[in-house]
């Protein structure tokens, strides 16, 4: 498995600001993933953050508002943009780690944002 | 895009008592399905994960069945204790490890 960091664990912020959330791995990993789940939800994929090159978003998410970088194997960052009431969630990054026949996903422990 | 349904979304068993949890998947692309427990507060755990290639995987208490015909899978737990008391979620995962999840099961074991 890897070790996963996530900073802030969590932040309350005021609406139309913007908060970045780091991801740290233990490990270098290829596959670094952006979740987000909101209260009382299921996780929803916000995109793949791929190293070198830009990050992969899932339908209903686009750059502007989620931009993400990727500037090696064992970093990333999420900022969630201009912010308003409706992004309060729970953000997680996830990484794949084993070996190319059982790489199986594993979760950071979040970052908890309220914005008020 | 992968659409993973998840039922139920609540399950009340009495301990040692089993509980079955269903999720179909609409993308045939699919080829891997993981199953996570997240207790409250805390990050989504793993607890085990089925290939495309394999039609049942068991671990201790815990098995998940793969019907790749028909589009679904199932988690099994024997012998549910309280602690098992979580919700779970089942997720299938497309090319290039993107995961989606069905929306959740709330099990609460009861003494």
């Amino acid at each position: 498995s890897a070790v996963i960091s996530q900073k802030p664990s969590r932040d309350i912020c005021q609406r139309g600001t913007s908060l970045t959330i780091q991801c740290q791995v233990d490990s270098q990993v290829t596959m670094m993933f952006w979740y987000r789940q909101q209260p009382g939800q299921s996780l929803t994929l916000i995109a793949t953050a791929n190293q070198g090159s830009e990050a992969t978003y899932e339908s209903g998410f686009v750059i502007d508002k989620f931009p993400i970088s990727r500037p090696n194997l064992t970093f990333s960052t999420l900022t969630v943009s201009n912010m308003s009431p409706e992004d309060s969630s729970i953000y997680l990054c996830s990484v794949e780690a084993g070996t190319s026949s059982t790489d199986t996903q594993y979760f950071g422990p979040g970052t908890r944002l309220t914005v008020l | 895009g992968e659409n993973v349904e998840q039922h139920p979304s609540t399950l009340s068993v009495q301990e040692g008592d089993s509980a079955v949890i269903k999720c179909t998947y609409s993308d045939s692309a699919s080829n891997y399905f993981p199953w996570y427990k997240q207790e409250l507060g805390k990050r989504p755990q793993l607890i085990i994960d089925i290939r495309s290639n394999v039609g049942e995987k068991k671990d201790q208490r815990i098995a998940v069945t793969l019907n790749k015909t028909a589009k679904h899978f199932s988690l099994h737990i024997t012998e549910t204790q309280p602690e098992d008391s979580a919700v779970y979620f089942c997720a299938a995962s497309r090319p290039l490890g993107r995961l989606y999840f069905g929306r959740g099961t709330q099990l609460t074991v009861w003494p």
